[in-house]
């Protein structure tokens, strides 16, 4: 049982260039998320997905898109990436419930220079 | 502006001494708390939930709805304590959406 796996786990990126941050689940949760996680900054929520085909934005939504094209994979593409963009990103999924918990993905660290 | 606030970013104590990691938030309704850790090179994990009213590794979490908080408590650190502790919650008109905190760092020396 992998549970949440993202990759890549590494990446350097030039400003400009675009790239796309995989994300599979194996647990059949409805809801998956991305965060991306900057010191004195906690986890902020970039985009989220209830269900198979359906996003919503988060928190800080601007420079990136996301595609939930079946219910085990969500994909987070940055199109023109910028040194603002330099982080941990953190790809999640869980049922959205009170009772229940969101597991997490072992995360990507991207550097834009 | 809706958010949710730990306002420590250190907290350093010794083993053995009682430890309080506060939580603060500014949204209205009854949202869902809960409180989640990362270790030192594992993944971010669910350490207790509000609804459960649970303790786990000796943690426990008070929800105070007049003051919008929920602190994270634990009368005894341990050094295994030692970890980035997130406030999380999933608001009241949205439950698809999971919310996290700016993170407390706990540093228990032995």
């Amino acid at each position: 049982n992998a549970g949440v796996t993202q990759t890549p786990k590494f990446q350097v990126l030039k400003t400009g260039q675009s790239m796309t941050l995989q994300c599979a689940q194996d647990m059949n949760h409805n809801s998956m998320y991305w965060y991306r996680q900057d010191p004195g900054m906690g986890l902020r929520l970039i985009y989220y997905s209830a269900s198979e085909g359906t996003t919503d934005k988060g928190e800080v939504p601007n420079g990136y898109n996301v595609s939930r094209l079946n219910k085990r994979e969500f994909s987070l593409r940055l199109e023109s990436a910028a040194p603002s963009q330099t982080s941990v990103y953190f790809c999640a999924s869980g049922e959205g419930a009170a009772d229940t918990e969101a597991f997490f993905g072992q995360g990507t660290r991207l550097t834009v220079v | 502006a809706q958010r949710v606030t730990q306002p420590e970013k250190l907290l350093s104590v010794f083993k053995g001494a009682p430890v309080e990691l506060k939580c603060n938030y500014s949204y209205s309704g009854s949202p869902e708390l809960f409180w989640y850790v990362q270790y030192s090179r594992q993944r971010l994990q669910l350490l207790l939930r509000h609804i459960s009213r649970e303790s786990i590794k000796g943690f426990t979490a008070d929800l105070n709805k007049g003051e919008t908080s929920f602190h994270l408590k634990k009368p005894f650190a341990q050094e295994e304590d030692s970890a980035m502790y997130y406030c999380a919650l999933i608001p009241p008109w949205d439950t698809d959406k999971l919310i996290f905190g700016t993170g407390t760092r706990l540093q228990v020396f032995p």
